[in-house]
């Protein structure tokens, strides 16, 4: 079965340092990784995905196949970037477009 | 014109009682989605209907009803609450493509 996981439940940063938020999946398939993201009061919403290999926000992945990581990276972290941040695999399932979550990691970004 | 709805934003039951939660979404997408988002924040799918039928059901206890009387719709209609359910539910939908967009949630409380 597919697995999804973020090993930070709270990463804690001040503005200007780099962030990396980290995750890692299990899946016997072709992996499609995501990043989702939810800010205060807000709803979930796409960041970025792997296959389109473009910067949103600052914020870049890359998939990793041999690691089977997919981590979130931004050079200079923005007090606008606290949120919680959630890595997602997608996996087709009969007609379905199902995606796996991972368990979020609340990124804080400190002045 | 928001794309993704969700009726109501925040419900307040008793143990045993029968509840509601709609959605709506004006996408023209074929596919929607609930999930369970946890205390923890844990976000886990519990059921995608496509084009009205059922198409994912994730070992969900059968007191919890999804309907989909057409596709712009689908309600999820639970019976006998228990405290264990108190969580945000959020409903999402897409259309040929991996991403997945979402409702703003509906956080459901049992007392």
């Amino acid at each position: 079965a597919q697995r999804v996981t973020q090993p930070e439940k709270l990463l804690s940063v001040f503005k200007g340092a780099p962030v990396e938020l980290k995750c890692n999946y299990s899946y016997s398939g072709s992996p499609e990784l995501f990043w989702y993201v939810q800010y205060s009061r807000q709803r979930l919403q796409l960041l970025l995905r792997h296959i389109s290999r473009e910067s949103i926000k600052g914020f870049t992945a890359d998939l990793n196949k041999g690691e089977t990581s997919f981590h979130l990276k931004k050079p200079f972290a923005q007090e606008e970037d606290s949120a919680m941040y959630y890595c997602a695999l997608r996996v087709l399932t009969g007609g379905g477009n199902k995606l796996t979550f991972g368990t979020g990691t609340q990124l804080k970004v400190e002045l | 014109d928001t794309a993704v709805s969700q009726t109501p934003k925040y419900l307040v039951t008793q143990m045993g009682n029968d509840k509601s939660i709609k959605c709506e979404q004006n996408l023209g997408h074929d596919t929607m989605y609930w999930y369970k988002q946890d205390s923890k924040k844990f976000l886990k799918i519990m059921f995608s209907y496509n084009n009205k039928e059922l198409i994912i059901n994730e070992t969900v206890p059968n007191r919890f009803s999804p309907k989909s009387p057409d596709k712009a719709h689908l309600n999820l209609h639970i019976n006998s609450l228990e405290l264990g359910d108190s969580a945000v539910y959020f409903c999402a939908s897409s259309q040929d493509t991996p991403e997945q967009y979402f409702g703003p949630g509906t956080r459901l409380t049992v007392t």
